[in-house]
């Protein structure tokens, strides 16, 4: 078993949609998660970094952390074409220096 | 402030050959880690760096090297370059290795 499921999608939405990615794990040591997004050809970009349990909002981006249910969410409101890209999650004990990542979920916001 | 800068961006190895991909990053990070991405399979990571003078393996460190005599310089070295090592391979580095990587635009090898 991965220690980081991500279903890999691809998402199509239309512009303006409420996007909703999601990532499971299996270890509950797991205290800090991200999410990177990955434009074709580009190296992955931080987006959000929350530590523990709950919510964080950036602008249109809100992290959901679920540590109850090993769940972690990414919400994107008013979706714009320019969001489409592969969407990681990523996440790291509080000890040791190794980050899991999900595979990634392609997203295409259509116009 | 050029972030972190990999070369090359494109490389074709024959099987047996090597090589290095250098990474440099000029935000005086401590923390830098090589990745490589495959289809389905995410980022996982090869080796990574604490600091000057301190390495470590990751996940997937066979066939790979790597040293760091700088803060700035984190290369990797394929030893005897082998096909199951056509990848995009990234370099990432971070101040404190847990508040997320700074990622380069990545090396595209292929080995053939």
């Amino acid at each position: 078993q991965k220690e980081v499921e991500q279903d890999p999608g691809p998402l199509s939405v239309p512009e303006g949609a409420i996007v909703s990615l999601n990532c499971t794990y299996s270890n509950s040591a797991f205290q800090y998660f991200m999410w990177y997004r990955q434009y074709s050809r580009k190296g992955p970009e931080l987006l959000m970094y929350t530590y523990s349990s709950g919510n964080k909002e950036d602008g249109r981006f809100t992290a959901q952390v679920d540590k109850s249910s090993k769940y972690i969410s990414l919400f994107i409101r008013d979706s714009q074409p320019s969001d489409s890209a592969t969407y990681l999650c990523a996440m790291r004990r509080n000890t040791g220096n190794q980050f899991y990542f999900g595979t990634g979920t392609s997203l295409t916001v259509i116009p | 402030n050029a972030g972190v800068t990999q070369t090359p961006k494109f490389q074709v190895l024959k099987t047996g050959q090597s090589m290095t991909l250098q990474c440099a990053q000029d935000m005086n990070h401590e923390y830098m880690s090589w990745y490589r991405q495959d289809p389905g399979m995410g980022l996982r990571l090869i080796h990574y760096s604490v600091g000057a003078g301190i390495t470590d393996q990751g996940e997937v460190p066979n066939g790979y090297n790597v040293s760091r005599s700088t803060t700035e310089d984190f290369p990797l070295r394929l030893l005897s370059a082998a096909p199951s090592q056509t990848s995009v391979y990234f370099c990432a580095s971070s101040p404190t290795g847990s508040t997320g990587y700074t990622f380069g635009s990545g090396t595209r090898l292929t080995v053939v």
